[in-house]
């Protein structure tokens, strides 16, 4: 069972370039979540999608688009990349529909902007 | 607003001694408590949960949490710590005020337990 799967797992881009970055659980979770985490900041939401076809903005989204692709993908995608999004970026689900569930996460995506 | 408090972003400890991680979060109406662990280079994972029952929870490896409703509190404790033991620890609340449900982490305590 792999639960939630990210790829890549590192990635270096320079300032301006576009990627995505994927996501897929195989839990048939309805919640997918991105976030980032930084030092001394926790981990901060910046996108999430509810329920296929569904997807919202949290915390820190500019900068950001996401596709929830179907009930198993989420992926985000960086436009234009700044340095400022250097960061470890996080794909997490959680079960259906329940406020007490808790999140699931990936082993996350290393991006360093040059 | 809904929000979470880990006051310490460091605790460290010497190996087989006691440790508490202190986590604090505004009031709700209902709320569901998590502790979470994030050793290095991976994500987190779930170390327990408090939903609703018995106000003392245990995980499988040794740590426990008690929720205090009076003080909003929910601290993690382990009597005797392990090299092993090594990591970041997230709280993280489920609360509603108005009856929608809002997921927030704090910003972490990194515990580091020394030889």
């Amino acid at each position: 069972n792999a639960g939630v799967t990210q790829t890549p797992k590192f990635q270096v881009l320079k300032t301006g370039q576009s990627m995505t970055l994927q996501c897929a659980q195989d839990m048939n979770h309805n919640s997918m979540y991105w976030y980032r985490q930084d030092p001394g900041m926790g981990l901060r939401l910046i996108y999430y999608s509810a329920s296929e076809g569904t997807t919202d903005k949290g915390e820190v989204p500019n900068g950001y688009n996401v596709s929830r692709l179907n009930k198993r993908e989420f992926s985000l995608r960086l436009e234009s990349a700044a340095p400022s999004q250097t960061s470890v970026y996080f794909c997490a689900s959680r079960g259906q529909g329940a406020p007490n569930q808790p999140q699931h996460f990936g082993d996350g995506t290393r991006l360093s902007i040059l | 607003a809904q929000s979470v408090t880990q006051l310490d972003s460091q605790v460290p400890v010497f190996e087989e001694a006691p440790v508490e991680l202190r986590c604090n979060y505004s009031s709700s109406v209902s709320v569901y408590l998590f502790w979470y662990v994030q050793y290095p280079n991976q994500g987190l994972q779930l170390l327990l949960k408090y939903l609703s029952g018995s106000t003392l929870v245990e995980s499988i490896n040794g740590f426990e949490a008690e929720f205090n409703k009076s003080q909003t509190s929910f601290h993690l404790r382990k009597p005797s710590v392990h090299i092993s033991d090594t990591a970041e620890y997230f709280c993280a609340v489920s609360g509603s005020t108005s009856g929608t449900y809002k997921y927030i982490f704090g910003t972490g305590t990194r515990l580091k337990v020394l030889a």
